[in-house]
């Protein structure tokens, strides 16, 4: 049940763009994406729900294909601050979204070099 | 809006003591989520409260564990008879809902315990 998330690191130069997918095996209601720096809190980065929206903000978007129960998030040329452990965390859709806790992958180290 | 707190946000114990860690959220927020996260890991689901009421627990919270919302405002997580095993982050998370809608969760900083 727990998401699969793929690539498990990445090492990038600044401006660079990068993708990381998250998977599931479960039908999805929603995934969300978060950014953790070691040692602080998950920063929540952006909700996707199923319907395959898109969303995005600055230069990070994300997409959620509903058929194959993934989602994409986009980094684009990548700044040093986008350095750290990319999560997603995912509500199935047979728990009807909304008040459940969320299942995390096991995240995607992201590395900016200048 | 100070976001989450956690205290404390360490805590180092020998194996067998309890331990009780405290989290408050957002003061609007309605509900509030417990999560353990070790190593390597992305934060798994512990339990979570609709206002005072604990309406959900995972299969990973174990009798020794047991966590409180008495007045629906802040949290309480105890750890009874500690084992090493449980040394972890414990992360909590607020969020707001209206009902019927995923709703954006909101971690703190987070308890690291470390059980000798």
């Amino acid at each position: 049940q727990q998401p699969v998330q793929s690539p498990q690191a990445v090492i990038l130069r600044e401006g660079e763009d990068a993708v990381i997918n998250c998977s599931s095996s479960k039908a999805l209601y929603s995934v969300h994406w978060y950014r953790q720096k070691h040692g602080e809190a998950p920063i929540f980065l952006m909700i996707l729900l199923k319907g395959g929206e898109q969303k995005g903000h600055d230069k990070i978007s994300a997409s959620f294909n509903e058929k194959k129960q993934q989602s994409s998030l986009y980094l684009t040329a990548s700044q040093l601050s986008y350095s750290g452990t990319y999560f997603c965390g995912t509500e199935i859709l047979e728990s009807g979204g909304g008040a459940d806790g969320l299942t995390f992958g096991k995240g995607t180290h992201l590395i900016i070099q200048p | 809006d100070t976001g989450v707190s956690q205290d404390p946000r360490h805590k180092i114990t020998k194996r067998g003591q309890n331990v009780t860690f405290r989290c408050d959220p957002i003061s609007e927020h309605n509900r509030l989520y417990w999560y353990r996260q070790t190593l390597g890991q992305g934060p798994e689901f512990l339990t979570y409260f609709q206002n005072e009421a604990q309406l959900e627990k995972s299969r990973l919270l174990s009798d020794r564990f047991s966590a409180e919302r008495p007045k629906g405002s802040f949290s309480t997580l105890e750890i009874q008879r500690t084992e090493q095993g449980d040394s972890a982050m414990y992360l909590c998370a607020s969020s707001f809902s209206s009902g019927g809608y995923t709703d954006t969760q909101y971690f703190g900083p987070g308890t690291r315990l470390t059980v000798l």
